[in-house]
């Protein structure tokens, strides 16, 4: 089956700092999908995209699509304690019908020192 | 906030004993799922459904069951649990039209 390879697994990093993670697979995916999970709780969507190419961002957050589409990238500008956390790339199975399922990366795990 | 509660929100039990998850939702969702997420593994699927009474296996369903009697309840059922079943549950939704799904808040389970 389809599988994303995140990386890294983990940064540790100063707050302040810039952060890039990646997403690749050897499938091709239509839709990006970042999460972020905070200690305790449940993932929460970030960003979704959709096109091949797309720039997308959310506040200190930005996304890219790649143009291959088989990748896709998440950077986090000056980074800050409340950014701590495991980051999870998504995307939808190829296949149709009935059959709407994701395929998770492992995430990455982010601390952020103060 | 896609109106998604989980109980119990946290549960011990012994091995063997019969479990039962709840995943409720509050805006009509065609599309619900139950995930386990365990240290290294990532979130992995274990049944999802696509309507009442309409439910599918995901790559770890072994062990559990699901039952869809509502549109707004999906519950999973480990009918004899097991120690390699502590873990931590999350239901999710799909948004309709898209392919994006949304999260509960979880439900850890503790097998002794």
């Amino acid at each position: 089956g389809q599988q994303l390879n995140q990386s890294p697994q983990s940064m540790f990093i100063q707050e302040g700092e810039d952060v890039s993670m990646n997403c690749t697979s050897s499938s091709i995916f239509n839709t990006w999908l970042w999460y972020k999970q905070d200690p305790g709780e449940g993932p929460v969507l970030l960003i979704a995209l959709y096109k091949a190419g797309e720039l997308t961002s959310n506040g200190r957050l930005t996304a890219q699509f790649g143009i291959t589409r088989k990748d896709s990238f998440l950077n986090i500008s000056a980074s800050i304690p409340s950014d701590v956390g495991i980051y999870f790339c998504a995307g939808p199975q190829a296949s149709g019908g009935s059959n709407y399922k994701l395929t998770f990366g492992k995430g990455t795990l982010l601390t952020v020192n103060p | 906030d896609a109106g998604i509660t989980q109980s119990p929100r946290h549960k011990v039990t012994e091995t063997g004993t019969p479990v039962t998850l709840r995943c409720h939702q509050t805006e009509n969702h065609r599309y619900m799922y139950w995930y386990r997420q365990d240290p290294g593994h990532g979130l992995r699927l274990i049944h999802y459904s696509y309507g009442v009474k309409d439910t599918d296996k995901g790559e770890v369903s072994d062990g559990y069951s699901v039952s869809r009697s509502k549109t707004e309840d999906f519950l999973l059922t480990l009918e004899s649990a097991t120690s390699s079943q502590t873990s931590v549950y999350f239901c999710a939704i799909m948004l309709s039209g898209t392919d994006t799904q949304y999260f509960g808040p979880g439900t850890r389970l503790t097998v002794l």
